[in-house]
């Protein structure tokens, strides 16, 4: 079984921050990383899909980047909102598309 | 497009009991997934189908946990008996074609007491 990693488990911010995250995967038989926003109370949120090395994907304050030849992503938010505070998960697939998440980095943004 | 429906939205049972959870993915997305997630942790793939047939089932406890997709479309999970660490959030998930971006529905929280 696969192992990803997340990093930091949480992370308290105040509003206007910038803030990222790390993901960190086994790089070998890659296929995709996958970035999802899970909002207490809602379902999980598609992000981004992200499947080829230097990668860089973008929507609104959030980008996120990818590296594949050492197994990283970094996820990056810009002038953080309260309305971004949720857990953000990522997901590898491999070579048989099995998918693994990661434990998910939980954002809080005070006001 | 509709998204993906999910019931019951919250369960409790008692240990040794049964439990059935309903799902149904979006029109036209041939892979569907059930996931287990604990507190803490982040979602663990029980089964994955591929229209009707599954895929993965390697991390699916066979023991209690059993799980269809009739025609491929709707699916359903069922846990006979329920165990006090079977207690968690059942997330389902569809997905156009494997591996894609995956929609999630909202999820059926089941207590075991």
């Amino acid at each position: 079984i696969l192992n990803v990693e997340q990093s930091p488990q949480s992370l308290h911010v105040q509003e206007g921050d910038s803030t990222n995250f790390t993901c960190s995967f086994p790089s070998s038989n890659f296929y995709a990383l996958h970035w999802y926003r899970w909002e207490t109370a809602k379902s999980p949120e598609a992000l981004f899909v992200m499947t080829l090395n230097g990668d860089e994907k973008k929507k609104g304050r959030i980008s996120a980047t990818l590296n594949t030849k050492e197994g990283y992503s970094y996820l990056y938010i810009k002038g953080s909102q309260p309305e971004d505070s949720a857990t953000y998960l990522c997901a590898s697939n491999t070579g048989g598309f099995k998918t693994i998440f990661g434990a998910g980095t939980r954002l809080f943004v005070k006001a | 497009e509709a998204g993906v429906a999910q019931s019951p939205r919250y369960k409790i049972i008692e240990k040794r009991q049964s439990v059935a959870f309903w799902c149904n993915p979006i029109s036209g997305h041939a892979t569907l997934y059930w996931y287990q997630q604990i507190l803490g942790q982040g979602p663990k793939l029980l089964i994955q189908f591929q229209n009707n047939g599954v895929v993965d089932d390697s991390q699916l406890p066979k023991d209690r946990f059993s799980a269809e997709r009739l025609k491929g479309v709707d699916s359903t999970l069922k846990i006979q008996p329920a165990k006090l660490e079977d207690s968690a959030v059942y997330l389902c998930a569809s997905s156009r074609e494997t591996p894609a971006e995956q929609y999630f529905g909202p999820g059926t929280r089941l207590t075991v007491t």
